[in-house]
């Protein structure tokens, strides 16, 4: 079983959708979570940390259930420019903090 | 300010050449990490340097893959006798300190194939 996981899509939305993607790990010790976007070729940008509590940056939410173990990116009011790939990310909570990226979950925004 | 460079941006060899691939990290940071990755597939860890020293080479496959920082900035993964196989996009990425809730800024990548 991969350390994280997540559903590969694509993800095929209309502009305006709102649109949620899961992401499970499995090392429950994992202490730091983040989304990353990364368009076709181009390197991986940090989109968002993910707090215990929550966080919100405009029209993206992400979540944390560590109950369940998975966290959760929303994205309301779906631009075209919003279509990527999005990795997510769980670090240990010592050592050397080696972050584990899932492999990523693909966005297609269409008019 | 200059983000996270890597040279060259695409590297093309033959089956049992050895290449060197560099990075560049932004001014400053201390942990600088090597990954690959593979198409539709996430960034696979390979080796974290804090300063110098290579303090996790955990994700290195094999002998074959070796990386220095020597002077604790540029580092410079090496590749020996290259398989099919390692045809990928190797990427560089630094953070401040190496913390937990650093966050790691990805260089360009270095596409390498081998034929």
């Amino acid at each position: 079983r991969k350390e994280v996981e997540q559903d590969p899509g694509p993800f095929n939305v209309p502009e305006g959708a709102t649109v949620a993607f899961n992401c499970t790990y499995s090392n429950s010790a994992s202490q730091s979570f983040f989304w990353y976007r990364q368009d076709c070729r181009k390197e991986p940008k940090l989109l968002m940390s993910v707090y215990s509590s929550g966080n919100e940056d405009g029209r993206f939410t992400a979540q944390l259930n560590r109950a369940s173990q998975y966290i959760s990116l929303l994205i309301r009011d779906s631009k075209l420019s919003d279509s990527a790939t999005y990795l997510c990310v769980a670090r240990p909570p010592g050592g050397s903090y080696i972050p584990t990226f899932g492999r990523g979950t693909s966005l297609i925004v269409h008019p | 300010g200059a983000g996270v460079s890597q040279t060259p941006s695409n590297k093309v060899t033959e089956k049992g050449k050895y290449v060197e691939l560099r990075c560049d990290p932004i001014s400053g940071h201390t942990a600088l990490y090597w990954y690959r990755q593979s198409l539709g597939q996430g960034p696979e860890f390979l080796i974290y340097f804090q300063g110098t020293g290579a303090a996790d080479d955990s994700g290195l496959p094999n002998d074959r893959f070796f990386a220095v920082r020597p002077e604790g900035s540029v580092s410079t993964l090496k590749i020996q006798r290259t398989e099919r196989g390692d045809s990928a996009m190797y990427l560089c990425a630094s953070s401040p300190t190496g913390g937990g809730t650093d966050t790691q800024y990805f260089g360009p990548g270095t596409r390498l194939t081998v034929l």
